[in-house]
């Protein structure tokens, strides 16, 4: 069974520090995608991950994909209020179907 | 277009009835993709166009689910005898190709109410 596996599901961290949101997922595939996804609204792209070893990074974001351990990091460096959302990561499997993770729900303290 | 635009933005109906969703892609992008979100949770894939043609309808839950994209550009989802468990948001997206390659679009959804 295909499964996309985030966490945490929630995080709450205070604006200035560091985190890093976690995806695994369960069977081989070298495309990752990265989506926010605002309250009431749709997603939003944030990185396309297409090989083993990709760093893509933009503003306070960066996002990373091993292949071999089946998992991709979303770092947030010194977080502000308006990363607040929920993020998630997606991995396409086969032909054309992305498979998404739960979601993590984040909240930026100030 | 400049992005997916999907219509109705929200749409109420009664438990038994038809409704129809309409996705508008990026203009050139050949492939388009239907997904359902439920409250709390990721997408779902339902069915996959490249051009004309439904590649891959393997996420339609059930024989109510049907979708077209008759000339190859916009598509529309029709639910027949909607059910309460119908209730979702059904996201399209387009890539410019199949593959992933570019990455894929979403619109902003059509919020499907059954009551």
């Amino acid at each position: 069974e295909l499964k996309v596996e985030q966490n945490p599901l929630f995080l709450s961290m205070q604006e200035g520090k560091n985190y890093t949101i976690y995806c695994n997922y369960s069977t081989t595939s070298d495309r990752l995608y990265w989506y926010r996804q605002d309250p009431g609204k749709s997603l939003e792209s944030l990185f396309v991950l297409l090989s083993n070893g990709a760093v893509k990074q933009e503003g306070r974001l960066m996002a990373s994909l091993d292949t071999k351990a089946r998992l991709s990091t979303l770092h947030i460096t010194a977080a502000v209020h308006d990363l607040s959302a929920t993020y998630f990561c997606a991995v396409l499997f086969g032909n054309e179907k992305l498979t998404f993770g739960t979601g993590t729900r984040l909240t930026i303290i100030p | 277009g400049a992005g997916v635009s999907q219509t109705p933005s929200n749409k109420v109906t009664e438990k038994g009835k038809y409704v129809e969703l309409r996705c508008d892609p990026i203009s050139g992008h050949t492939a388009l993709y239907w997904y359902r979100q439920s409250l709390g949770q990721g997408p779902e894939f339902l069915i996959y166009f490249q051009g004309t043609g439904a590649a891959d309808d393997s996420g339609l839950p059930n024989d109510r689910f049907f979708a077209v994209r008759p000339e190859g550009s916009v598509s529309t989802l029709k639910i027949q005898r909607t059910e309460r468990g119908d209730s979702a948001v059904y996201l399209c997206a387009s890539s410019l190709t199949g593959q992933g390659i570019y990455g894929y679009t979403f619109g902003s959804g059509t919020r499907l109410t059954v009551v």
